[in-house]
């Protein structure tokens, strides 16, 4: 059975950074790219950010550009979202996603981890 | 960026009842359109890929059509179970993006 399961969350002052795990276990963790999805409180979901199964090829959403770092370690079955410069919009239940395959485009998540949250607030 | 607009943004049907949701795409994403679930406080769930087809495991009574810019969801006989939000989200380009959602309630 596909596992996927999210840590790192938490209260974090505007400025600060915060380091996400997603620790995956049941498939073949580096046969696939992995997704991160955000879903600020009350709102809808938002895609975040790809990367493909051997790491070498990333995308992220413009909101994040420049801020968020996402890597993965094939090695130990984990991916990360390294979050910098953290601003009170990036408050939200941040989701980590298996995707179909091991490509970033005409790719979808197909299983879902159960969130973890981050709360950026003075 | 592809903008997908999904209607309506709420709806309230009786249980039996048939429930159609419509997302429309900024652009031609030809079938590349997925249906999600999301029950209050868990994560999404894939219900349909590839615009039309059933993710395992998924009741039949759910279903998806269209291509192009134009899709539609729909549940044949609304179930007490089947209250949630429900996202179109397209991957034909990236960034992946979503539709705002359909919050479903019984009334």
């Amino acid at each position: 059975e596909v596992q996927l399961l999210e840590s790192g969350g938490g209260l974090v002052q505007p400025g600060g950074s915060l380091r996400l795990s997603c620790a995956a276990s049941g498939f073949t963790f580096s046969s696939y790219a992995m997704s991160w999805v955000r879903q600020a409180p009350g709102k809808g979901l938002e895609w975040v950010s790809v990367i493909s199964g051997s790491g070498g090829s990333t995308y992220y959403v413009d909101s994040v550009k420049g801020r968020f770092t996402i890597s993965r370690d094939n090695s130990k079955n984990t991916l990360y979202l390294q979050m910098n410069s953290l601003r009170a919009e990036d408050t939200a239940v941040y989701y980590c996603a298996k995707d179909l395959t091991q490509w970033l485009v005409q790719n979808y998540m197909d299983v879902w981890g159960k969130g973890t949250t981050v709360t950026v607030s003075s | 960026d592809i903008q997908m607009t999904q209607s309506p943004s709420s709806l309230s049907a009786s249980v039996g009842d048939r429930v159609t949701i419509i997302c429309q795409a900024s652009q031609d994403i030809s079938n590349y359109l997925n249906w999600y679930q999301q029950k209050p406080g868990k994560a999404p769930k894939l219900l349909i890929y590839d615009a039309s087809n059933l993710e395992t495991g998924v009741p039949s009574r759910f279903s998806g059509s269209g291509s192009g810019t134009d899709f539609t969801f729909t549940i044949s006989s609304l179930q007490p179970e089947d209250i949630a939000t429900y996202y179109c989200q397209q991957y034909d380009n990236l960034p992946r993006t979503f539709g705002q959602g359909t919050k479903v309630e019984i009334k």
